[in-house]
Order: C-alpha cells, then sequence, then structure tokens
C-alpha cells in the first residue's frame, strides 16, 4: 500500500541550530515528491516539490531537501533555524500517472527564541 | 488570483445530522481533492474530482461523498454525523492531481 512516513512528530530546537526531518515514502513508480508547510493559523503552503532532474531541490526560507530514491527518501534540512519556522511540516507523495496525494502524519516544530 | 475558498469555516452539529462543506478552487484549476485532518493523523485523503469525475477515494465510509460542479467548484456531504468525524476539512486545488496544491482554510466540523 502507499505510504509516507515522518520520523519525528515533535521536534524542539533552539535558534540556530540545524534542522533535519525525515521522510520515507512507500510506492511503487514514479514519484513526486512535496514539503508543505501549515504556520500557524494559516493555510497549508507548499516549501518545495521534487519533480525530476536534481536530486537536491531548495525551497522558500532557506529550506532544502533532497531525493534519494535508492533510500525511498525525501528529506528535508536546513542549517539555522529561526524562531519563525516553528509550524506543522508535512511531506507528501503521488504517482506521477495518479490521483490521490498521500500525506505523512506531519512534523511539529517548535523554535525556542 | 483569488485563492481557494471554503464555507463555511465553522459548523457545529450533533450526531445523526448530515452536513454539505462547499469549495471554490482557484480559477483554472480542475483537479479538487479534498482531506479530513485530525491532530497526529495528519491529512487522510478523501477523494480526487476532475471535470467532474471522481478519480480516486480513500479508505472513508459511504456516509463520506463528493461531487464537483461545471465550473469546478465542489462540494463533500457527510451524513449520519459520528463524533469521530470531529475534524478540519481541507479543500485543495490544482492544475493537475501530481502538480501543486494550494489549499483552502478548511471547515472546522465539531460533531456533537
Amino acid at each position: 500500500a502507499q505510504s509516507v512516513s515522518q520520523h519525528n512528530h515533535h521536534v524542539i530546537l533552539s535558534e540556530a541550530a540545524s534542522l533535519e526531518l525525515g521522510c520515507n515514502y512507500s510506492y511503487g513508480g514514479t514519484v513526486n515528491l512535496f514539503w508543505y508547510v501549515q504556520y500557524p493559523g494559516q493555510h497549508l503552503q507548499l516549501l518545495l516539490k521534487y519533480f525530476s532532474g536534481d536530486p537536491l531541490v531548495k525551497g522558500i526560507k532557506g529550506f532544502e531537501a533532497e531525493f534519494i530514491k535508492s533510500k525511498f527518501s525525501f528529506n528535508l534540512r536546513k542549517p539555522s533555524v529561526q524562531w519563525s519556522d516553528t509550524a506543522e511540516y508535512f511531506c507528501a507523495a503521488v504517482n506521477t500517472g495518479g490521483f490521490k496525494t498521500i500525506f505523512g502524519a506531519g512534523t511539529r516544530l517548535f523554535v525556542k527564541a | 488570483k483569488a485563492g481557494v475558498t471554503q464555507t463555511p469555516r465553522y459548523l457545529i452539529k450533533t450526531r445523526g445530522q448530515q452536513v454539505t462543506l462547499s469549495c471554490s478552487p482557484i480559477s483554472g484549476h480542475r483537479s479538487v481533492s479534498w482531506y479530513q485532518q485530525t491532530p497526529g493523523q495528519g491529512l487522510q485523503f478523501l477523494f480526487e474530482y476532475f471535470s467532474e469525475t471522481q478519480r480516486n477515494k480513500g479508505n472513508f465510509p459511504g456516509r463520506f461523498s463528493g461531487r464537483q460542479f461545471s465550473n469546478s467548484r465542489s462540494e463533500m456531504n457527510v451524513s449520519t454525523l459520528e463524533l469521530g468525524d470531529s475534524a478540519l476539512y481541507l479543500c485543495a486545488s490544482s492544475l493537475t492531481s501530481t502538480e501543486t496544491q494550494y489549499f483552502g482554510p478548511g471547515t472546522r466540523l465539531l460533531v456533537l
């Protein structure tokens, strides 16, 4: 069955710390991968996406993610977090020929000022 | 360009009632997906519509249904509400189902 797993449900970091959020997917075939973010009181919005090409993709606000096909992973990274990065982060995947996007359970990140 | 809108924003219902939620996608987007969001469960896929056709459905009981109109606006209906249906229901639109999704603010449903 198709699934997306996020390793951490809650992460607490201090400002300037580095961040890595894990995401693994279980899919057959080619997939499009996404990270979405939900800031407090705001809509879910796209952080970055991978469709093809360079497996290291850059998104908004200094975030990046690396697609490792052999590990079925798409981990999110940021070298130095800010208090404003406090939010919930969701990894998502969809088959390139599919109609159903599967989301992970989400990771709540709290950054201490 | 106007974003995805959802109405109503909040609803309180009692068990056994039914509810209809509405979603207006971004102009030009023909794919509309619905999700149920609950704490700790993330977003659970309900269904996806494209050009008035339901192309996929998640693992939800038949009490959950939806439709899409010719202008791409979509509705979802939940009949015979149960306490466990309390959740945030999100609608997302996109050009196609594999592209970036743009989310609405959601409808928060509370079933008493």
